[in-house]
């Protein structure tokens, strides 16, 4: 069982350089989230998707773009990225938004920007 | 905006004792709230979660309590276990639906031998 896989693990980049995360779940879910993680300030919602095609802004958007093209994918792009957006970045996916069907997390991306 | 704010951020208990973390959230609209637990290198992971019509819910050796006239709720363990070493989030519906929720700051862990 796979679950939320996100790709890479680690990545150091240089201002200015753009990336993409990449996040995979293999449950068939509908929902996918994007968390950035800080320390002492918890895991904030970054973007959101609730069904392939579909994307809506979370609590920090700025600086982030996503795409769903397809169910089981949810991208995370930096055109531009800056040393704010150093973080640990974590993806969750649920199967629907309902009580019963909690968020799944994967085991995050490192992100350092120099 | 809607908030949630929890408290200690760092707890040290003695092997077999219990914990308690407690969380205010500020969105009277909430009615889900779920707790995760999240080790070292890894993603956090839900342990338990309640809705605001029960007012605790027990998990072998967990258990939450809601408050939502006083907009609080807490996690507690007992007989802690080194296992329980971790860190905990809480969490809150941002209004009447659980697609969306809002986390608090965490709160370290950790059991005494």
């Amino acid at each position: 069982n796979a679950g939320v896989t996100q790709t890479p693990k680690f990545r150091v980049l240089k201002t200015g350089q753009s990336m993409t995360l990449l996040c995979a779940q293999d449950m068939n879910h509908e929902y996918m989230y994007w968390y950035r993680q800080d320390p002492g300030m918890g895991l904030r919602l970054i973007h959101y998707s609730v069904g392939e095609g579909t994307t809506a802004k979370g609590e920090v958007p700025d600086g982030y773009n996503v795409s769903r093209l397809k169910k089981q994918n949810f991208l995370l792009g930096l055109e531009s990225a800056a040393p704010s957006q150093t973080s640990v970045y974590f993806c969750a996916s649920s199967y629907s938004g309902s009580y019963n069907q909690p968020q799944h997390f994967g085991d995050g991306t490192r992100l350092s920007i120099l | 905006g809607e908030n949630v704010e929890q408290h200690p951020s760092t707890l040290s208990v003695q092997e077999g004792d219990s914990a308690v973390i407690k969380c205010t959230y500020s969105d009277s609209a909430s009615n889900y709230f779920p707790w995760y637990k999240q080790e070292l290198g890894k993603g956090p992971q839900l342990i338990i979660d309640i809705r605001s019509n029960v007012g605790e819910k027990k998990d072998q050796r967990i258990a939450v309590t809601l408050n939502k006239t006083a907009k609080h709720f807490s996690l507690h363990i007992t007989e802690t276990q080194p296992e329980d070493s971790a860190v905990y989030f809480c969490a809150a519906s941002i209004g009447s639906s659980a697609s969306k929720i809002i986390f608090g700051s965490g709160t370290r862990l950790s059991i005494r031998p």
